[in-house]
């Protein structure tokens, strides 16, 4: 079975500054998707950014950047100058039957 | 642009009772979903639905859930007789088709609290 598990469960950055979140998971496919979803204090699931597995290029969205290791099978998430809006909880998530959820890193952005 | 939506925003019910939870998903989707995320806990996935019937379940998903797409833009979740453990967020999610990006759209949740 794919797990997804996320270390962090919490963070906390200064305004302006760049914050890694980390994520693995375990899986014996070899294509597959994976994402980033941010959970503000709504709960709505927003998804952030979405990385293939068969491109070897990291998925960049504006301040958003992930680092995926394929063979290490990690997926770190980089936010540059981290606004307040930022702060939220964070879900890196596997496309398995469903999406396969870690169990999230709360994101505190300190102005 | 297009999103999915969940009624109602709240549900409250006592245990015993039925709910149905309802969503509207992204009008060319194919592929639906139902999530819950137990407050303080990650998001878990219960089913998905393609063409008219479950292609997925979960072990949660047990003989007290059922869902239904009763017309061309309704999913509906329905849980029989509600637990004092069904206390949670339900999210529905759509998808438009395998092989396009793949990602799942989630509408606001519906928060179901059972007293």
């Amino acid at each position: 079975a794919q797990t997804v598990t996320q270390s962090q469960p919490e963070m906390s950055v200064q305004e302006a500054e760049t914050v890694t979140l980390s994520c693995t998971y375990d899986t014996s496919e070899s294509d597959y998707y994976l994402f980033w979803y941010k959970q503000p204090p709504s709960r709505q699931m927003i998804l952030v950014i979405r990385q293939e597995a068969y491109k070897q290029q990291n998925a960049t969205e504006n301040r958003f950047s992930v680092n995926f290791q394929k063979a290490a099978k990690s997926f770190s998430l980089k936010i540059s100058d981290s606004q307040l809006g930022d702060a939220a909880m964070y879900f890196c998530a596997y496309r398995g039957s469903g999406l396969v959820f870690g169990q999230g890193t709360r994101l505190t952005i300190n102005p | 642009e297009p999103e999915v939506t969940q009624t109602p925003s709240h549900q409250v019910t006592q245990m015993g009772q039925e709910v149905i939870l309802r969503c509207v998903p992204i009008s060319n989707h194919l592929y639906f979903y139902w999530y819950r995320q137990i407050l303080g806990q990650k998001v878990e996935f219960l089913v998905s639905f393609y063409n008219n019937e479950i292609s997925e379940k979960s072990e949660i998903f047990d003989d007290q859930f059922s869902v239904e797409r009763p017309d061309g833009s309704n999913f509906t979740l329905k849980i029989r007789s509600t637990k004092l453990e069904d206390s949670a967020m339900y999210f529905c999610a759509s998808l438009e088709g395998r092989g396009s990006t793949d990602t799942q759209y989630f509408g606001p949740g519906t928060r179901l609290t059972v007293l």
